[in-house]
């Protein structure tokens, strides 16, 4: 079954702190991936995915197949990022699955 | 409209009551999910629609959980003997057809501000 995992529940940084949250999948064939926000109170929202291959707010994420992660990174955090992170797979033909979320803290 | 609306936005209710809850797509897009997210919890998928049929219901915990989607746009989601575990925040969200290619426009979901359902 696919299923989508992100280990940590709380990431806190300090502002200007690299930022790295993790995301790895299990599904056996070739999915999209994405990224969601959601920012206090607001509705979940699109950040990137991985067939854009931009960067949204200085975040960037690479797929990588090998080790099945889709781990989202910015170099800089600010304190406007502070917000819940899900991670979430499309296998083409079914419906989204979402990981169980991040909550990223940006200290001042 | 120019979102995913949903109403209620909040719903209390008592236990072994019926609930109702609606939400209305963007206007053209195919596909409209719904998700149930507890608190401290990812979204969890319960149905999607495709058109007017539920091509995947498989989320739906038992069946005192039903939605439709009669004319292929809003749809409905039906609980009926309500439990305090069915308290959550209830998610719509709907995208344009979804495809099987990588590079397309589609399968980007965009949502409501979901149905937050209290059940004493």
């Amino acid at each position: 079954a696919q299923r989508v995992t992100q280990p940590e529940k709380l990431l806190s940084v300090f502002k200007g702190a690299p930022v790295e949250l993790k995301c790895n999948y299990s599904y056996s064939g070739s999915p999209e991936l994405f990224w969601y926000v959601q920012y206090s109170r607001q509705r979940l929202q699109l950040l990137l995915r991985h067939i854009s291959r931009e960067s949204i707010k200085g975040f960037t994420a690479d797929l990588n197949k090998g080790e099945t992660s889709f781990h989202l990174k910015k170099p800089f955090a600010q304190e406007e990022d502070s917000a819940m992170y899900y991670c979430a797979l499309f296998p083409y033909g079914q419906n989204f699955v979402f990981g169980p979320g991040t909550r990223l803290s940006v200290l001042p | 409209g120019a979102g995913v609306s949903q109403t209620p936005s909040n719903k209390v209710t008592e236990k072994g009551k019926y609930v109702e809850l609606r939400c209305d797509p963007i206007s053209g897009h195919t596909a409209l999910y719904w998700y149930r997210q507890s608190l401290g919890q990812g979204p969890e998928f319960l149905i999607y629609f495709q058109g007017t049929g539920a091509a995947d219901d498989s989320g739906l915990p038992n069946d005192r959980f039903f939605a439709v989607r009669p004319e292929g746009s809003v749809s409905t989601l039906k609980i009926q003997r309500t439990e305090r575990g069915d308290s959550a925040v209830y998610l719509c969200a709907s995208s344009t057809q979804p495809t099987t290619g990588a590079g397309s426009g589609a399968n980007v979901l965009t949502f409501g501000a979901g149905s937050r359902l209290t059940v004493l």
